[in-house]
């Protein structure tokens, strides 16, 4: 167990409406990463964060952006959601040989 | 490009062994993971290899050849709660990230 936690763990959202999804972690990590998981698509890279205000993009960035202001939280939003970012959306952190460890997910549907 | 290849679907009965490839194709390598996802799970950490050779814990072993950009998993003594997707996935030139293949879905039968 990584400590990391996903807020909110299911969440039903309308075309349009903005939605931000919380990965909070209790283990003074400084890498944290957002994937989206899609059958046929396996686990993509949308951002990641190398420390406090530090950000990059991953292959799928487009329609996400993130921030981090305190080392413990790293929050995704999309800022328009559209039916295509349906998806279950994972958050996790770099261990000590580069492998990660994810939170428990965030199941999100766009009507 | 980056490119990790896996077969999509495997079926093993209980007590056998089962072997599932991983070949690669990145800009650099720096290390492989393997990944266990049981459905409606997270993944969860199962293995790493950076040097060519087999690395064994318990039941599971992963194997890696750098040379021919190609790796697997041997799980032994089957039990039905491995049925479960695993992930390959790929750390390329140094950097932080890594890169997943789709996975492959073992089915575990009696």
């Amino acid at each position: 167990d990584a400590g990391i936690t996903q807020s909110p763990r299911h969440k039903v959202t309308e075309t349009g409406t903005p939605v931000t999804l919380r990965c909070h972690q209790t283990e003074n990590h400084r890498y944290m990463y957002w994937y989206r998981q899609d059958p046929g698509h396996g686990l993509r890279l949308i951002h990641y964060s190398y420390g406090v205000k530090d950000t990059d993009k991953g292959e799928v960035s487009d329609g996400y952006s993130v921030s981090r202001s305190k080392t413990e939280d790293f929050l995704l939003t999309l800022e328009s959601a559209t039916s295509s970012q349906t998806s279950v959306y994972f958050c996790a952190i770099k261990g000590h040989t580069y492998e990660q460890y994810f939170g428990p997910g965030t199941r999100l549907t766009v009507t | 490009g980056q490119n990790i290849d896996q077969p999509t679907e495997m079926t093993a009965t209980e007590g056998a062994i089962v072997q599932i490839n991983c070949t690669y194709q990145t800009s650099g390598f720096n290390g492989l993971f393997w990944y266990q996802q049981h459905a409606g799970e997270a993944p969860t950490f199962l293995s790493y290899n950076v040097l060519d050779g087999l690395e064994e814990k318990g039941r599971f072993s992963s194997f890696l050849s750098r040379s021919k950009g190609y790796s697997y998993l041997l799980l032994k003594e089957l039990q039905m709660k491995d049925s479960a997707s695993y992930l390959c996935a790929v750390r390329p030139d140094n950097t932080d990230k890594l890169i997943f293949g789709t996975g492959t879905r073992l089915q575990v039968f009696p």
